[in-house]
């Protein structure tokens, strides 16, 4: 059964900071990885999606990267903002269509 | 783009109350769709694969008698938790691929529904 982990479980950046939250899955079988962001009590906003074939994905001041040999995701943030401010969910889909979830990363970016 | 709605948002009710769950497709017909379940500072957990026209097929440890799921069309399945305890309330979220669009692409979320037992 895929296993997803995500280090840190939390993490608190002062604004203008880069920082990198980390993604690891124990079954490479994977069609794709999704960083998604979660508001407190809210639901999910996709950010970046990342096909098994690709090697990253880049939107705005957000890259993901995959290592899918190494069962490894990063999501690289560039000059952080307060409103970044959220958890931060990996996600794998395998065969069967469903995500499988990390526990997320809780980002504070404090002004 | 195409858009899940799921409604309630939020519900609140006393213990033994049964609750409904709505998961829609907007613009799409969804032939599967996903409930998912998140309790407090943990991650999201999937609970059972819905497909229209057949049974859910439910995860380990869900008990498919107390959560019931009904997909009657392609464009909507219904979570429903039967006599709801206290330690059924959770974060309850739903996504529905779309079939026209491939096995690689990201399937759509509902915005959730926080269901509260008390």
């Amino acid at each position: 059964k895929q296993e997803v982990t995500q280090i840190p479980a939390a993490l608190s950046v002062p604004e203008g900071e880069n920082l990198v939250l980390n993604c690891s899955f124990t079954d490479s079988a994977i069609y794709n990885l999704q960083w998604f962001r979660q508001d407190p009590g809210k639901g999910l906003t996709s950010l970046l999606l990342i096909q098994s074939s690709q090697r990253e994905q880049t939107s705005g001041r957000l890259n993901a990267s995959l290592d899918k040999s190494s069962g490894r995701s990063t999501l690289y943030i560039a000059a952080s903002q307060p409103g970044d401010s959220a958890t931060y969910l990996c996600a794998v889909q395998d065969s069967g269509y469903a995500l499988n979830f990390g526990k997320g990363t809780s980002l504070l970016v404090t002004p | 783009g195409a858009v899940v709605s799921q409604h309630p948002s939020r519900v609140i009710c006393k213990s033994g109350t049964s609750v409904k769950i709505e998961c829609r497709s907007l613009d799409f017909q969804a032939t599967t769709m996903f409930w998912y379940r998140q309790f407090p500072k943990q991650s999201l957990m999937l609970m059972a694969t819905s497909n229209e026209g057949s049974k859910a097929t439910y995860e380990q440890g869900v008990e498919k008698d107390k959560f019931l799921i009904n997909h009657a069309s392609l464009t909507l399945s219904t979570l429903t938790v039967t006599s709801a305890h206290p330690e059924d309330s959770s974060f309850y979220i739903c996504s529905a691929r779309d079939p026209k669009t491939g096995d690689f692409q990201p399937q759509h979320f509902g915005d959730g529904t926080r269901l509260s037992i008390l």
